[in-house]
């Protein structure tokens, strides 16, 4: 089955030590998205990548920084995390374009614990 | 004004009750609505879209979309304990983004 999937499921760093985080697709959609959630919060978008162009949201912290090497691969780097950067952590894909209608589709998160 | 709001607090139904879901929106030129569930520890899952005024059915959700009033509900009929989630109300301004609502949490009471 066509997937978003999310790797490690649960990470567990210490306080500064930079972990990074990564989502795959089989959806073959050109955008992926990276959230933050809190607990009782909305996904907040960190940032996004329409195909290669990267597209990072005003408030999303230096702290984070992104990749895309592929259409299928996207990473999330945590440069030093603070106990204020535990979170679940969301990838999503859609496929957007003309006529497209911007339904986008959860991986399974990632459960980031800053000890 | 937040841009999607979803103002309920939790909501308890009884199983094979309706439940019904509401969120208003800021901006007019909005053109996709979605409804996803979340499960306590688990990420969203879309459930509903709806593009166009009216009525959506799917099983035993119906999505109602009125723009003149910028507002988007959510039924669930016959509702189940296995809806019991947080649902959570997301609206696309026409480029790459989804702003979302806060949620709501319903819990169905068998």
């Amino acid at each position: 089955d066509a997937m978003v999937i999310q790797n490690p499921r649960y990470q567990v760093t210490q306080f500064g030590k930079p972990v990074t985080l990564s989502c795959s697709q089989t959806l073959n959609h050109n955008v992926m998205y990276w959230y933050q959630q809190k607990s009782s919060q909305a996904p907040k978008l960190l940032f996004h990548y329409y195909d290669k162009d990267f597209n990072n949201e005003a408030d999303t912290p230096d702290n984070f920084q992104s990749r895309r090497p592929n259409t299928s691969f996207c990473f999330l780097d945590i440069r030093s995390p603070g106990l204020g950067d535990a979170a679940m952590y969301l990838c999503a894909t859609s496929r957007e374009g003309t006529g497209m209608r911007f339904e986008q589709f959860f991986g399974p998160g990632t459960r980031l614990t800053v000890l | 004004q937040k841009e999607v709001e979803q103002n309920s607090g939790p909501l308890s139904v009884p199983e094979g009750a309706i439940a019904s879901l509401n969120c208003t929106y800021s901006d007019r030129v909005s053109q996709s609505f979605f409804w996803y569930r979340q499960y306590s520890g688990k990420s969203p899952e879309l459930i509903m879209s709806i593009y166009s005024n009216g009525d959506k059915e799917d099983g035993r959700f119906t999505a109602q979309l009125n723009k003149a009033s910028q507002y988007v509900s959510l039924l669930i009929r016959d509702s189940q304990p296995s809806d019991s989630a947080t649902y959570l109300c997301a609206v696309n301004n026409g480029n790459n983004r989804l702003a979302f609502g806060k949620g709501n949490q319903v819990v169905v009471i068998p």
